[in-house]
C-alpha cells in the first residue's frame, strides 16, 4: 500500500493567517492526489483533486501544488469556518489511502 | 445534485455481518464507481471498496476475505457487507462516489456502526 504521511498533524493559526499542509507519498503517485476537508461530525468535503484543481464551490484560498512525492495544501487568509481537519487521498493505485489528518485549530 | 441516503444496523455483536446500503438520488448512476469508506472514532479514513453499476468491484486488501460490495442498478443502490465483526471494525461507515476518476464526492452523511457485546 501507498502511505501517506501529512504534517503537521495539528497546527493553530488565527483568522486572516496563511496555513501550509504537507503529504508526502511512500512512493510517486504524479498527481493523483485530492485534499478533503472534515468538520466534526460531518462527512469529508472534497476541496483539491488531480493536486491542484479547485472543486466547484470551494473558495479560492484554498490551493494544492505538487507532484510525484510531495504535495500541499495552502490556506491564504483563513476564515472562521476553515478551522477543521484536513486530509490527503492519493489516488494512484489501489488501495486508495488517505493521510493521518492535520487538525487546523484557532489560536 | 447528486445525493447519498444511507441506512443500516448500528448496532451489532462481534462475530455477526455488517450491512449497510446506499441509495444515490439524482445524477447518473451508471456512469461511476461507487465507494464505501470508513472512520473509527477519533481517527483516520480506510478505503474499503468499490463497485460500478455492472457490479465490478476492487476492495482493500486488509478486508477483503470479509467484504463484499453489490449492486442493485434498478433502484440506484449499492451495499455492503462485513462479515465476522470485532470491536475493531466500529467506525462511521460513509458511502461517496468517485467524481471524474477516484475522488469522492459527493459523500453520504455516514452511518455509526459499533460492534459490542
Amino acid at each position: 500500500d501507498i502511505q501517506m504521511t501529512q504534517s503537521p498533524s495539528s497546527v493553530s493559526a488565527s483568522v486572516g493567517d496563511r496555513v501550509t499542509i504537507t503529504c508526502r507519498a511512500s512512493q510517486g503517485i504524479s498527481r493523483w492526489l485530492a485534499w478533503y476537508q472534515q468538520k466534526p461530525g460531518k462527512a469529508p468535503n472534497l476541496l483539491i483533486y488531480a493536486a491542484s484543481n479547485l472543486q466547484s464551490g470551494v473558495p479560492s484560498r484554498f490551493s494544492g501544488s505538487g507532484s510525484g512525492t510531495y504535495f500541499t495544501l495552502t490556506i491564504t487568509s483563513l476564515q472562521p469556518e476553515d478551522f477543521a481537519t484536513y486530509y490527503c487521498q492519493q489516488a494512484s493505485n489501489f488501495p486508495f489511502t488517505f493521510g493521518q489528518g492535520t487538525r487546523l485549530e484557532i489560536k | 445534485q447528486v445525493h447519498l441516503q444511507q441506512w443500516g444496523a448500528g448496532l451489532l455483536k462481534p462475530s455477526e455481518t455488517l450491512s449497510l446500503t446506499c441509495a444515490v438520488f439524482g445524477g447518473s448512476f451508471s456512469d461511476y464507481y461507487w465507494s464505501w469508506i470508513r472512520q473509527p472514532p477519533g481517527k483516520g479514513l480506510e478505503w474499503i471498496g468499490e463497485v460500478n453499476h455492472g457490479g465490478r468491484t476492487t476492495f482493500n486488501p486488509s478486508l477483503k476475505s470479509r467484504v463484499s460490495i453489490s449492486v442493485e442498478t434498478s433502484k440506484n443502490q449499492v451495499s455492503l457487507n462485513l462479515s465476522s465483526v470485532t470491536a475493531a471494525d466500529t467506525a462511521v461507515y460513509y458511502c461517496a462516489r468517485a467524481f471524474l476518476t477516484n475522488w469522492f464526492d459527493p459523500w453520504g452523511l455516514g452511518t455509526l456502526v459499533t460492534v459490542s457485546s
